[in-house]
């Protein structure tokens, strides 16, 4: 089946460091890509997501391109701050599927310290 | 409220017991799915729904039963808990099938 791949964790940053969270995928095809965020003690919210070869998607300050030929979607922040704390998960839907299923990544924790 | 709950939020039970965790969502979504988070396996899919009366399973599915009677709620059943189910649940909805899903607050459960 499908597999999504991040970076593993945890990362611990200090606040305005450059961030960058790895995340790879094996879904054939063209799959919609996300990046989740899980604030402590919440369910899973949508950061950014990007349905075609070539797409940015963008969000917060953070940014992620959908790379085709490298099968790719690196999440990326200029200059992090402590409310990022955060976990984050990329995942991937492939096209063509009837219900959706989405398939996560392990998921990063991310510190930022002030 | 608008959004998508789940009741309990925390739940304590004893192997062999059988526990519902409930979701509720107002969107009057079409499709609906429970996960499992647990560490060092990220989320993974147990049961998924596209309308009322269309379930199939996921990823994990043994040991789990949903029902979806009614569009808003998707309930999630464990019939005979075991050990190995304790962990957080998520439910989820989402308008189209490889849109945004909207994921509700989690339950924490842990079995005795």
């Amino acid at each position: 089946g499908n597999s999504v791949t991040q970076m593993e964790g945890p990362v611990t940053l200090s606040e305005e460091a450059f961030l960058t969270i790895n995340c790879t995928y094996t879904a054939t095809g063209y799959p919609s890509l996300f990046w989740y965020v899980q604030y402590p003690g919440e369910g899973l919210q949508l950061l950014l997501k990007a349905t075609k070869a070539d797409d940015k998607g963008s969000n917060k300050g953070f940014e992620a391109t959908y790379r085709k030929e490298t099968t790719s979607f690196h999440l990326e922040k200029g200059s992090v701050q402590v409310s990022d704390s955060a976990v984050y998960f990329c995942a991937e839907v492939a096209g063509g599927t009837s219900y959706g299923k989405l398939t996560f990544g392990q998921g990063t924790i991310l510190t930022v310290h002030p | 409220d608008a959004g998508i709950t789940q009741s309990p939020r925390y739940k304590i039970t004893e192997t062999g017991r059988q526990v519902t965790l409930m979701c509720h969502q107002t969107w009057s979504h079409s499709y609906m799915f429970w996960y499992r988070q647990d560490l060092g396996h990220g989320l993974r899919l147990i049961y998924y729904s596209a309308a009322a009366d269309i379930t199939d399973k996921g990823e994990v599915p043994d040991g789990y039963v949903v029902s979806r009677s009614k569009t808003e709620n998707f309930p999630l059943t464990l019939e005979s808990a075991t050990r190995s189910q304790t962990s957080v649940y998520f439910c989820a909805s989402s308008e189209s099938p490889t849109g945004e899903q909207f994921f509700g607050p989690g339950t924490r459960l842990t079995v005795l």
